[in-house]
C-alpha cells in the first residue's frame, strides 16, 4: 500500500529552522513530482513547494522562496523541506503530497502524508 | 497567482440533498482543475481531476464539469459520511492554487 509519513515537526522561535522529512513507500518515489502543502489553523489549503521526479525541476510559493528549500532522495525514498527564517505566518500542518501523474511536475495530489504540525511562537 | 473564487463558502443541507458547488479562474485553465475533501482530522482526499475525471475508488454520488474559467462539483446525493470541507485547486500555473474552500454540514 502506497504510503507517505512526515516527521520533523514541532515548536520553533521565530526566525528559527526546522526540517521536515516525508518517508514514501508501496510505490516507485522517483517516478512523481511531490509537493508541500500546508493548512493554517482555521485557514484553507496552500501550496508551499514542489520538486519533480527527477530533481531537476523545483517550485516554490512566493511567502517560502529564499527561505525554504525542498529536496529528495530517490535512493531512500524521502522527501525533505527545510525551513529557515521562520515566521509566525508559517505556522501549520505540513503535507507531502504525490502527484498523481507520472509526467509533468503538477497535477492532482493523490496521496498525502498525516500531516505534521509546526508552530512558529516565541 | 490565479485566484480560485469557490462559493458558497459554506452550507447547510440534508441527508439526500443534491449540492452544487462552483469554482471560478481568474484566468483560463483549461481543465487543469481537481477536488478535494478534507474531512476534520483526516488528510484531504482527492475526488475529481481534470475537472471531470473520477479518482479510482471514489463514489460515482461525486461529479464535476466545467472548463476554462467556470467549473462545479455535484454531489448527487449527500450522505452523513460528506461532511467535509471541499476544495478547488488549479495546477495549469504555478503557483498551483486552492480555492477558500466550501463548509458542508447537515
Amino acid at each position: 500500500e502506497a504510503q507517505l509519513v512526515e516527521s520533523g515537526g514541532g515548536l520553533v522561535k521565530p526566525g528559527g529552522s526546522l526540517r521536515l522529512s516525508c518517508a514514501a513507500s508501496g510505490f516507485t518515489f522517483s517516478s512523481h513530482s511531490m509537493s508541500w502543502v500546508r493548512q493554517a489553523p482555521g485557514q484553507g489549503l496552500e501550496w508551499v513547494s514542489a520538486i519533480s521526479g527527477s530533481a531537476r525541476n523545483i517550485y516554490y510559493e512566493d511567502s517560502v522562496r529564499g527561505r525554504f528549500i525542498v529536496s529528495r532522495d530517490n535512493a531512500k525514498n524521502s522527501l525533505f523541506l527545510q525551513m529557515d527564517s521562520l515566521r509566525v505566518e508559517d505556522t501549520a500542518v505540513y503535507y507531502c503530497a504525490r502527484a498523481r501523474r507520472t509526467t509533468g511536475d503538477l497535477s492532482g495530489f493523490d496521496l498525502w502524508g498525516q500531516g505534521t504540525m509546526v508552530v512558529v511562537s516565541s | 497567482d490565479i485566484q480560485m473564487t469557490q462559493s458558497p463558502s459554506s452550507l447547510s443541507v440534508s441527508v439526500g440533498d443534491r449540492v452544487t458547488i462552483t469554482c471560478q479562474a481568474s484566468q483560463d485553465i483549461t481543465s487543469y482543475l481537481n477536488w478535494y475533501q478534507h474531512k476534520p482530522g483526516k488528510v484531504p482526499k482527492l475526488l475529481i481531476y481534470d475537472a471531470s475525471n473520477l479518482q479510482p475508488g471514489v463514489p460515482s454520488r461525486f461529479s464535476g464539469s466545467g472548463s476554462g474559467t467556470d467549473f462545479s462539483f455535484t454531489i448527487s446525493s449527500l450522505q452523513p459520511e460528506d461532511v467535509a470541507t471541499y476544495y478547488c485547486q488549479q495546477y495549469d500555473f504555478i503557483p498551483p492554487t486552492f480555492g477558500g474552500g466550501t463548509k458542508v454540514e447537515i
